[in-house]
């Protein structure tokens, strides 16, 4: 089966760390570009990080530059997306994606950050 | 930053009846190159994540029902739903792929009436 789950969500303190992880399955991960989207409860829909299929090209939304970094394991099938320095305004789902240009065309079904003290 | 406004923010159709939802960029969205606008639209229902209906502005994605239409190019873009169905209660989202950073319209809420 074609699938995104994610892992690693949870209630974090403001200033703090949290790695996500997603583990993709039923097609060439290898192959597909990948994002991490994220939504805050009731609002919409915000790309957050964009991979290339080797991790050659990375790119951000400017508020998460120097504090989010997203990474890749080809031989494990899993995409990464480690937080630090959270903030409040951090807090949401957060998706796993596969970015088939120009959209998203896989989803998975997320893991909720919660950044409170 | 391209940003994408969508009108109306929620609608109610009458069951059968046909649904309408535009979708503006601050900037146009065509790739001169290809000529294909990088703009996509998703449907994403109570508690689920957003599903992908259609890219390229109006390429419908494999599997979703013919009456979802999209249409337009440059900055103006339409998604329309000829004939109502139950189902189709959810929050539309467009969204640009053409610039850095990725940008979606704030939604559209869809209802029966």
């Amino acid at each position: 089966e074609v699938q995104l789950v994610e892992s690693g969500g949870g209630l974090v303190q403001p200033g703090g760390s949290l790695r996500l992880s997603c583990a993709a399955s039923g097609f060439t991960f290898s192959g597909s570009w990948m994002s991490w989207v994220r939504q805050a409860r009731g609002k919409g829909l915000e790309w957050v990080a964009n991979i290339k299929q080797d991790g050659s090209e990375i790119y951000y939304v400017d508020s998460v530059k120097g504090r989010f970094t997203i990474s890749r394991d080809n031989a494990k099938n899993s995409l990464y997306l480690h937080m630090s320095s959270l903030r409040a305004e951090d807090t949401a789902l957060y998706y796993c994606a596969r970015a088939r240009n120009p959209t998203f065309d896989l989803w998975g079904r997320g893991t909720l950050v919660t950044v409170s003290s | 930053d391209i940003v994408m406004t969508q009108s109306p923010d929620s609608l109610a159709v009458s069951l059968g009846e046909r649904a309408t939802i535009n979708c503006r960029s601050s900037q146009s969205v065509l790739y001169s190159s290809n000529n294909k606008n990088f703009l996509g639209w998703y449907q994403q229902k109570p508690g689920q994540p957003p599903k992908l209906l259609i890219y390229w502005a109006s390429t419908r994605e494999s599997g979703v029902p013919d009456r979802f239409s999209g249409s337009g190019s440059g900055t103006d873009f339409t998604l329309t739903i000829s004939s109502l169905q139950a189902e189709d209660v959810a929050v539309y989202y467009c969204q640009q792929y053409y610039g850095i950073p990725y940008t979606f319209g704030q939604g559209t809420k869809l209802e029966i009436k």
